[in-house]
């Protein structure tokens, strides 16, 4: 069990620019989760898949946002023509299916500045 | 909807004391409720989970959180904190729809600071 990672743990646009981010869950977990995070609120819920299939998406989620987990491995995030307001920490979080999905376990994070 | 609120952003604690950190939840379902805890430069962590039965839910590192369903709180509690446990702590909810389901509600956290 080698945790969930997340890469790049840091990136630095400029507005407009798109962005790419990538995180690989525990091996053996189907569900796969996006959370974004802003300074001082607590992790809000963007997506989450289960296996390859995109299951939900919160509408904070909007046009210029998508996910992707082409193969039910990793997944992308990315965000198109970024806005300063898309500054935040994006968290990445795995879990099981069944009882188990309650335990979500989290990456360390990429925090996005938009400049 | 469901929505939690912590009712402190920060709470200040002598190495040694107890603490309390509250947790009060609104849902319209039934919800299974957590604990994160957030160290500097790190992921979450799961420190306990309340799913069904017993109301006293032990975690790690010595916590524990009381489910109160009359109150719709879950606060967290600890008789003697060390100075390791600074950090953020998050509530969150998952709202129960009778199968599995995983997305968290969290709290905006409560920064514990523990001072020797």
């Amino acid at each position: 069990d080698t945790g969930v990672s997340q890469d790049p743990r840091h990136k630095i646009t400029k507005r407009g620019q798109n962005v790419t981010f990538r995180c690989d869950p525990i091996s053996e977990h189907n569900r796969l989760y996006w959370y974004r995070q802003t300074l001082g609120q607590g992790p809000e819920f963007l997506t989450y898949f289960q296996n390859e299939a995109q299951l939900e998406k919160s509408r904070l989620l909007s046009d210029r946002f998508s996910a992707e987990r082409p193969k039910g491995s990793f997944s992308t995030l990315e965000i198109q023509r970024t806005e300063q307001g898309d500054s935040a920490m994006y968290l990445c979080a795995s879990s099981r299916t069944g009882q188990l999905s309650y335990e979500q376990y989290f990456g360390p994070g990429t925090r996005l500045t938009v400049t | 909807a469901q929505s939690v609120t912590q009712l402190d952003s920060q709470v200040p604690v002598f190495e040694e004391a107890p603490v309390e950190l509250r947790c009060n939840y609104s849902s319209s379902v039934s919800v299974y409720l957590f604990w994160y805890v957030q160290y500097p430069n790190q992921g979450l962590q799961l420190l306990l989970k309340y799913l069904s039965g017993s109301t006293l839910v032990k975690g790690i590192n010595g916590f524990e959180a009381e489910f109160n369903k009359s109150q719709t709180s879950f606060h967290l509690r600890k008789p003697s904190v060390h100075i390791s446990d600074t950090a953020e702590y998050f509530c969150a909810v998952s709202p129960n729809y009778g199968g599995s389901q995983g997305n968290l509600i969290f709290g905006k956290g409560t920064k514990l600071s523990v001072k020797p």
